[in-house]
């Protein structure tokens, strides 16, 4: 079975700065997808960004961009210039593709960012 | 366009109380989830409905029982209900299922507190 791990529980940043969040997968499919989703206090989940595991290219999302390395089964998180609106949990998650594969999404178990004004 | 709505925001019931939580999407997706989320937790799916008929039950208990009157609506009814069922509701919805290209949208959540 996929899983998912988000070693960092908690993360904080100053305001305008760059802040990274890991995460790392465990699966044995060559195709996929990767997600990272945002839950402010307001508790909405929220699409930050996806990434295709057949697209070499890393996505980017104006101040979001991953660093998503295939081989080390690594798809990390970078937010620059931070704003305070920024602070929420942050979710990783894991998708099989379709074929034998099911609708579900992995999560792991999210981190905390906090950012400093 | 990328809203789910759900109702109600919060909800307070007894364990023999039936009640239900509604989710709506007009984004045209044909695949709607429900999941709960404990406090400090990710997401736990619960079910899947695509084209209208349920594809996947997570072994969930039967005192929740899904609905999916048409291709926009998403209901969860609740009967007999424990304490330790108190949660964050989250429905969610995508283009369809079984799809891994889609992404998946979800609403605000039904904070649900059983005494």
């Amino acid at each position: 079975a996929q899983t998912v791990t988000q070693s960092q529980p908690e993360m904080s940043v100053q305001e305008a700065e760059t802040v990274t969040l890991s995460c790392t997968y465990d699966t044995s499919e060559s195709d996929y997808y990767l997600f990272w989703y945002k839950q402010p206090p307001s508790r909405q989940m929220i699409l930050v960004i996806r990434q295709e595991a057949y697209k070499q290219q890393n996505a980017t999302e104006n101040r979001f961009s991953v660093n998503f390395q295939k081989a080390a089964k690594s798809f990390s998180l970078k937010i620059s210039d931070s704003q305070l609106g920024d602070a929420a949990m942050y979710f990783c998650a894991y998708r099989s593709p379709p074929a034998g594969g099911s609708e579900k999404l992995v999560f792991g178990k999210g981190t905390k960012l906090t950012v400093n004004p | 366009d990328t809203e789910v709505t759900q109702t109600p925001k919060h909800l307070v019931m007894g364990m023999t109380n039936k009640k239900s939580l509604k989710c709506e999407q007009h984004m045209g997706h044909r695949a709607m989830y429900w999941y709960k989320q404990k406090a400090k937790k990710p997401p736990e799916l619960m079910f899947v409905y695509s084209y209208e008929k349920l594809s996947i039950n997570e072994s969930v208990p039967s005192r929740f029982s899904p609905e999916c009157p048409n291709s926009s609506l998403l209901n969860l009814h609740l009967h007999a209900l424990q304490p330790e069922d108190s949660a964050l509701y989250l429905c969610a919805s995508s283009r369809l299922a079984g799809s891994g290209t889609d992404t998946q949208y979800f609403g605000p959540g039904t904070r649900l507190t059983v005494l």
